[in-house]
Parts: C-alpha cells; structure tokens; sequence
C-alpha cells in the first residue's frame, strides 16, 4: 500500500527565514510526485509534480526537489501569503489513484 | 475559466437524514474524484469515475455511500442515512485522463471547495 508521511506536521517561521518540508513515500514504482498547497476553506491548489529522482521544479519562493525516498518543498525568504498547509501525494504507475499525506502546516509570521 | 464547482458548501443535517452533496467538474475533464478530509486521516479517495463510468469504489465506507455520474457536467455523492462520524469536509477533484500512459502525460487533479457536512 502506498504510503506518504510529512513532516514537521506544523512549522513556524518568521518572515524571510527560510527552510523545508519533507515528505517520505512509499510507493510501488512512482509514477509521480505532487505538492498541493491549501488554504482554510478551500480546496488543495495544484502546485508541482515531480518524475523522478533528481528532478526541481521552482514557483516563486518554492522550490520542489525529489530523491527515491522523499521529497523537499523549500521556501525561500517567505512571506506572510505563504502561510498554508502543504500537501504531498504520489501516484504510483498503473494507477490513476493518488495517496496524499496528512500535510504540514505553515505559518509565516510578519 | 470555472474551477470545480461544489455545493452546497456547507450542510447541517440531523442523524439519519439523506443528505446529497454535488460536484460539476471543469469542462472538458474526463476523470472525477471524490474526497472525504478530516484532521486524523487527511485527505482519502472514496471513488473515481473515468468518462462517467465508476472506476474505483474501494474508499467507499459502507453502504450508507453511494455516488453517480449521470453526465460528464455533473456527479452526486449521497450518504443514507448519515451518522455523525460522516462528518468531514468532502471534496470533489476532476483532471483530464491522457490517452497515451507515457509518464509525463500525468495530469493533476483540480479541486473544488469543499462541501463541510456535520451530522449532528
């Protein structure tokens, strides 16, 4: 069963301060990776998707990374309209059926 | 260009009542999916439709649930009778399934809003 675990489960950063969201997979060969952002009240915004190990992909502050294991979503400098919860979710070959993980929670604060 | 659109966003509804959420997918999309959200579980997958046709129902809780796809502009989700631990956020995705299964022809899934349901 294919199995998407993110972490920190909530963050807290201070304008400009940068750092990273992880997601750890497990999936029976990935077909792709995706980063969602969602705001309260609204449904998951597409962001990225990610093929395979090596692979960036950058909007704006964020920039997505992808190894065989996990994934990295880095916010660089950010700003109080980046506070969201940041889902990851994969899709496994075969399959049209996406897992996502429980989602880290980002709060930037002025 | 119009999103998914959900409604109603919000329903308050006794025990035991019918309750019918509804999903018009973008336009042009193929493929439909339907969500329940809750903070312990996040986001899980009750069933899917690929032109109209009922792909993949495991998700589905029981069979209190059941959901249609009459036409490509329009799916319904229904819970009879609802209890109180259906209450969650439901949400409805669509995207456009590629005809070739190369990698890079995935396709994301575009949300709606959400319909918020308590049973209370």
């Amino acid at each position: 069963e294919d199995q998407v675990t993110q972490s920190p489960e909530a963050l807290r950063l201070q304008e400009g301060e940068s750092s990273s969201l992880n997601c750890s997979y497990t999936v029976s060969g990935l077909r792709g990776l995706f980063w969602y952002r969602q705001d309260p009240g609204k449904g998951p915004e597409f962001l990225f998707t990610l093929y395979s190990a090596g692979e960036e992909k950058e909007k704006e502050r964020l920039k997505a990374t992808l190894t065989k294991k996990e994934s990295f979503l880095h916010i660089t400098a950010p700003k109080p309209e980046d506070s969201a919860t940041y889902l990851c979710a994969v899709q496994a070959w075969g399959y049209q059926k996406v897992t996502f993980g429980i989602g880290t929670k980002l709060q930037v604060i002025p | 260009d119009a999103g998914v659109i959900q409604s109603p966003r919000h329903e308050v509804t006794e025990m035991g009542q019918e309750v019918t959420l509804r999903c018009k997918p973008i336009s042009g999309h193929n493929s439909l999916f339907w969500y329940r959200q809750t903070m312990m579980r996040g986001l899980e997958l009750l069933i899917y439709f690929n032109n109209n046709v009922p792909i993949d129902d495991s998700g589905m809780p029981e069979d209190r649930f059941s959901a249609k796809m009459p036409n490509a502009s329009f799916s319904t989700l229904k819970i009879q009778p609802s209890e109180p631990r259906d209450s969650a956020v439901y949400f409805c995705a669509s995207s456009l399934r590629p005809l070739t299964g190369g990698q890079h022809s995935n396709q994301p899934q575009h949300f709606g809003d959400g319909t918020r349901l308590s049973i209370l």
